[in-house]
């Protein structure tokens, strides 16, 4: 168990709908990332958090948007969405922002857009 | 800009067989960080070890190995004596300094009993 807690695990919704996925960090992480698996694209990178401020961006379309809360749980938005964006979104957190620093990832929230 | 190629799509061995599990890195930065990640069938990602750009000395974990080589910009992964439990997607990913990781497209072992 990373410690790093991802809900809902599965969501299906239809295109053009907004959905919010929530990450909770280990405990004494102040950093979250957020990244998409698709089969195509692999692991991409979208945003990263540190303690509340936005530290770094990714691919992340203009339709997505996230953002850390002072209790640093972490929250990414996706709206408008389209087929394409079915994936599984993995949210990790770290100790510090520094590359050095593993990430431990979330088990994932599976999305399905029909 | 950094960049992590896993060459290897697929691999499949029997069981007690070893594997190599490539991974070639592209970097400017002459600080760097290193990593393999393993997700197994269930899905979640799971960190296995980081390597700084200035320690070359190889690792062993068990029946897990890691051969660090800057001359050839390579990180490669040994698993010995492979079992069942090994099948996964195996993850090389790179950092350079302060930037988020960037992962390879992965390389899914499967070991057949």
């Amino acid at each position: 168990d990373s410690g790093v807690t991802q809900t809902p695990k599965h969501l299906i919704t239809a295109t053009g709908q907004r959905v919010t996925l929530r990450c909770s960090p280990r405990s004494g992480d102040l950093s979250v990332y957020w990244y998409q698996q698709s089969l195509d694209q692999g692991l991409q990178f979208l945003i990263q958090y540190y303690n509340g401020e936005e530290r770094a961006k990714g691919n992340i379309l203009e339709r997505f948007s996230a953002q850390q809360f002072p209790d640093l749980h972490s929250e990414l938005n996706l709206s408008s969405l389209e087929l394409g964006d079915s994936a599984l979104y993995f949210c990790a957190s770290s100790l510090s922002d520094r590359g050095n620093s593993p990430l431990h990832f979330g088990n994932g929230t599976r999305l399905t857009v029909t | 800009a950094q960049k992590v190629t896993q060459a290897q799509t697929e691999i499949s061995v029997v069981e007690k067989e070893d594997v190599t599990l490539d991974c070639v890195y592209e970097t400017r930065d002459t600080t760097y960080y290193l990593f393999w990640y393993k997700q197994p069938p269930s899905g979640e990602l799971v960190f296995l070890i980081r390597r700084n750009s200035f320690d070359e000395q190889n690792e062993i974990s068990g029946r897990y190995s890691w051969n660090f080589q800057k001359s050839t910009s390579s990180f490669n992964f040994t698993i010995t004596a492979s079992q069942v439990v090994d099948s996964a997607v195996y993850f090389c990913a790179l950092s350079e300094g302060n930037t988020p990781l960037v992962f390879g497209k992965g390389t899914r072992l499967s070991v057949i009993a």
